[in-house]
């Protein structure tokens, strides 16, 4: 069990390039979920998975992202056409269902430019 | 709308000391509260929780008390050690909210030597 590893660490682009931050969850975890933070502030939940469905989206995950697992392993979230206000820690963090703690990963820093 | 609010942005202790850190809630259908410790660079690290259905949990060091009436909860931590400096997020999830845990903004606790 080596943890919820996230990748890359950190991301730097250009305002209206696509990226691509992938997680792998805690292989025996079934739910997975990505939530984003800014300075000062703590974390807001974006979306979770349970095995591959994807079952609640927050209103913050605008048309521009989207997020995926398929075959209920890694996770994927991508941002289309970034924007400044993108620029946030994006955390992803796994859990057993029924288990109210999550583990988290060390998250991608994302920086617009 | 702050459903999960922690009043105090920062709290400094003397090594030895009681840490107290606090937390309010607005919202009537919470009933799990969790408290995560984050140091720089890292991902939250779940620390402690507490159902609706108690009012105290204890942990070593940590002891979580919560008042439903109040809706407030607060961390204990006797005794403060330096190591315990970091950011503590208190965070709460209701029934049936697929373990959707929403954050407060966190309190940077220093523990001075």
């Amino acid at each position: 069990d080596t943890g919820v590893s996230q990748d890359p660490r950190h991301k730097i682009t250009k305002r209206g390039q696509n990226v691509t931050f992938r997680c792998d969850p805690i292989s025996e975890h079934n739910r997975l979920y990505w939530y984003r933070q800014t300075l000062g502030q703590g974390p807001e939940f974006l979306t979770y998975f349970q095995n591959e469905a994807q079952l609640e989206k927050s209103r913050l995950l605008s048309d521009r992202f989207s997020a995926e697992r398929p075959k209920g392993s890694f996770s994927t979230l991508e941002i289309q056409r970034t924007e400044q206000g993108d620029s946030a820690m994006y955390l992803c963090a796994s859990s057993l269902w029924g288990s109210p703690g999550y583990t988290f990963g060390s998250g991608t820093r994302l920086t617009v430019v | 709308d702050q459903q999960v609010k922690q009043n105090s942005p920062s709290l400094s202790v003397q090594e030895g000391r009681i840490s107290i850190l606090n937390c309010d809630y607005t919202n009537s259908m919470f009933d799990y509260f969790l408290w995560y410790k984050k140091y720089p660079a890292e991902g939250p690290t779940f620390l402690i929780s507490i159902s609706s259905i108690k009012d105290k949990n204890e942990d070593g060091r940590f002891t979580v008390f919560l008042n439903k009436s109040a809706k407030h909860l607060s961390l204990h931590i006797v005794p403060s050690q330096p190591g315990d400096s970091a950011v503590y997020f208190c965070a709460a999830s209701g029934y049936n909210a697929g373990n959707m845990l929403t954050f407060g903004g966190g309190t940077r606790l220093m523990v001075k030597p």
